[in-house]
Formats: structure tokens, C-alpha cells, sequence
């Protein structure tokens, strides 16, 4: 089983908060990754990190910001969330190349009201 | 740019029937191809992988081929179990940038007993 956590698991908050949505893992990864999961169950990948000091923006645009400041944590925090915010987000890791499957953590399901 | 485009959802059948999900990708070059795995609540497991042409990727009993002949990586099973019954992402790791994955929109398999 991978070691990669996400926690909270769910949370429900009103408009206008600050949340960060924290993801660790204990497999010593380089690469870490944040996906939105929607409704419809497509994922997207929004930001991305090949390493400590390291962060890039995804496909999907999102007003999230990252950072990476240790290997193991790469937590993703919105300013000010809106409703469009709703939405699961899952977290995931590698290491090696592009053969080398992603572990993913099991999400956090945020709700803004 | 890289697609991967999944059977359409979603589907049901009786347990020990056998399936198949139909998997297409577009892609440069000669991406590694995965399928996750999503359970009710839980992020993404990896079910198998393949990462070139002609490889098979196998476990719990369901398998994919690597066809570049036909871009395809389509997943079977023998006979499904109501435990198979999850959403299925098929998956290409790109070989460049972020190494991402990209995937398709994801089958809803449902098993009755």
C-alpha cells in the first residue's frame, strides 16, 4: 500500500474562508501532483512538483496556490473559497520516470456553502 | 496534445459475466498506459500498468494489452465479482513536462449478484 495522506477527509465551510487541504507522504517521492476530481468524475490535474522549492501550475486553471517546502508535504490552499470551489481534490506522488505509476492519497471532499 | 478516450457509462452486469472496458489513446511517442481503480470514498489505486507495446499488464484477474497498432489498452475480466463494482480510469503517463497522467472520463462498472 502507498503512504500518502490527505487530510481532512471532508470538510464543509462558508464562503470567503481560508482552507488548506494537506497532503503528506512518507515514500521519500520527488514528484507530487493535485487533481480536481468533478462531479462527472473527470480528473484534472492542477499544480504539480518535481521537488522541494519546486511548484507549476496544471491544465486547469485554479485560484488554489501550492508549496513545497519539504519533500514529504505539498499542501494546497485557497484564499478565499467560493462555491465553485466544491469539488473533490486528490494528491498524488511518484518517483523515477514516466513508467512509474502515481500513488494518490485518498481526498479530501470540500464543500463551500 | 495527448487524449485518452474510455467506453461510455455506465455499466452493469451480473456477477461471473465477463468484461470488457474499451480504452483509445492519442498520444506522442510511446506513453506507459495504466488503469486505476476508484472505490466508493477513495482516491485512485493502481489496478495494472504496461509500458510498451505488446506488454500485458495483469492482476485480481483482470488484464490489459498494450496495442500500439491499434492506440488501444482495453481491460477484461473473466468473471466479475459485486466487489469489482467501482469506477475504472484508463490512463497514459506523458513523456514529457510533468510527466502527468492523462485520463479518460472514467466507466462506472456496477456487478449484481
Amino acid at each position: 500500500e502507498a503512504d500518502i495522506y490527505q487530510t481532512p477527509r471532508y470538510l464543509v465551510i462558508g464562503t470567503g474562508k481560508k482552507i488548506t487541504l494537506e497532503c503528506s507522504q512518507t515514500m521519500g517521492h520527488d514528484k507530487m501532483y493535485w487533481y480536481q476530481q468533478d462531479p462527472g468524475m473527470e480528473l484534472h490535474l492542477i499544480h504539480y512538483s518535481y521537488g522541494v522549492n519546486s511548484t507549476e501550475k496544471g491544465d486547469l486553471s485554479s485560484e488554489s496556490t501550492v508549496s513545497r517546502i519539504r519533500t514529504e508535504h505539498f499542501p494546497l490552499t485557497l484564499e478565499s473559497a467560493r462555491p465553485s470551489h466544491t469539488s473533490q481534490y486528490l494528491c498524488a506522488s511518484r518517483t523515477g520516470g514516466a513508467d512509474q505509476p502515481q500513488h494518490f492519497g485518498d481526498g479530501t471532499r470540500l464543500s463551500i456553502l | 496534445g495527448n487524449s485518452v478516450t474510455q467506453m461510455e457509462g455506465p455499466v452493469t452486469l451480473s456477477e461471473e459475466a465477463f468484461l470488457t472496458i474499451n480504452c483509445t489513446y492519442t498520444a506522442t511517442g510511446y506513453p506507459s498506459l495504466f488503469w486505476y481503480v476508484q472505490y466508493p470514498g477513495e482516491g485512485l489505486q493502481l489496478l495494472l500498468k504496461a509500458t510498451k507495446a505488446d506488454d500485458k499488464g495483469s492482476n485480481k484477474g483482470f488484464e490489459a494489452t498494450y496495442r500500439k497498432e491499434t492506440t488501444s489498452f482495453h481491460l477484461e475480466k473473466g468473471s466479475v465479482q459485486v466487489s469489482d463494482s467501482a469506477v475504472y480510469f484508463c490512463a497514459l503517463s506523458e513523456l514529457g513536462g510533468a510527466q502527468k497522467l492523462v485520463f479518460g472520463q472514467g466507466t462506472r462498472l456496477t456487478i449484481n449478484p
